[in-house]
């Protein structure tokens, strides 16, 4: 089933910071987040496996509540290469089963 | 090194017309991908393959086949084109419990 992603569209000024939220009603194994650029392919940022751990990208972070089947990204001072959109991928319940995305939250940052 | 390569950029096809979308990925993933992107909508997954010789249906199968004879290599054939058929193709590949890494895509009209 395809994990729900909040909010859909996201508006920031430089500085800024964003959470984009991705849910599923399966248990999930791992949670994996892309963001893509007006015609560009996806590019990947990160991967959350089962076990409730958060990682860190630069300003770029993630967490994954295993228990509650959810994923959040966080966006700190956002910066104008932060927009884009930005999709969760889930994974089932094991390794090895095929990835579906979201539909995606579209985060637009000014000057 | 580079990455996940996919021909033709651009194709315009007539209904019933058939075309093989090629995909290489010379980083030796295990894992590839196909998925098809409507207009402001995600990623969609046609089929995939965990190994040479190995390929299974994702969510939208139809109209589409595939073959996995190489590690590298991993063609999406389009028999009797549609225009629903109409989308930008992404190729992708991975490790297992890796991110996925997309080709630049295919834009496809079928008129």
């Amino acid at each position: 089933q395809q994990p729900v992603q909040s909010p859909q569209a996201v508006i920031l000024r430089e500085g800024e910071d964003a959470v984009i939220n991705c849910s599923s009603s399966k248990a999930l194994y791992s949670v994996h987040w892309y963001r893509q650029k007006h015609g560009e392919a996806p590019v990947f940022l990160m991967i959350l496996l089962k076990g409730g751990e958060q990682k860190g990208h630069d300003k770029i972070s993630a967490s994954f509540n295993e228990k509650k089947q959810q994923s959040s990204l966080y966006l700190t001072a956002s910066q104008l290469s932060y927009s884009g959109t930005y999709f969760c991928g889930t994974e089932g319940n094991q390794a090895g089963t095929a990835l579906i995305f979201g539909k995606g939250t579209t985060l637009s940052v000014s000057s | 090194n580079a990455g996940v390569t996919q021909t033709p950029k651009f194709r315009i096809l007539k209904i019933g017309q058939s075309m093989t979308l090629q995909c290489t990925q010379d980083m030796n993933h295990n894992y590839m991908y196909w998925y098809r992107q409507d207009p402001g909508m995600g990623l969609k997954l046609i089929y995939y393959s965990v190994g040479a010789g190995i390929t299974d249906k994702g969510e939208v199968p139809n109209g589409y086949n595939v073959s996995r004879s190489t590690t590298e290599d991993f063609p999406l054939r389009l028999e009797l084109a549609a225009p629903s058929q109409t989308s930008v193709y992404f190729c992708a590949s991975s490790y297992s419990n890796g991110g996925q890494y997309f080709g630049p895509g295919t834009r496809l009209t079928v008129t």
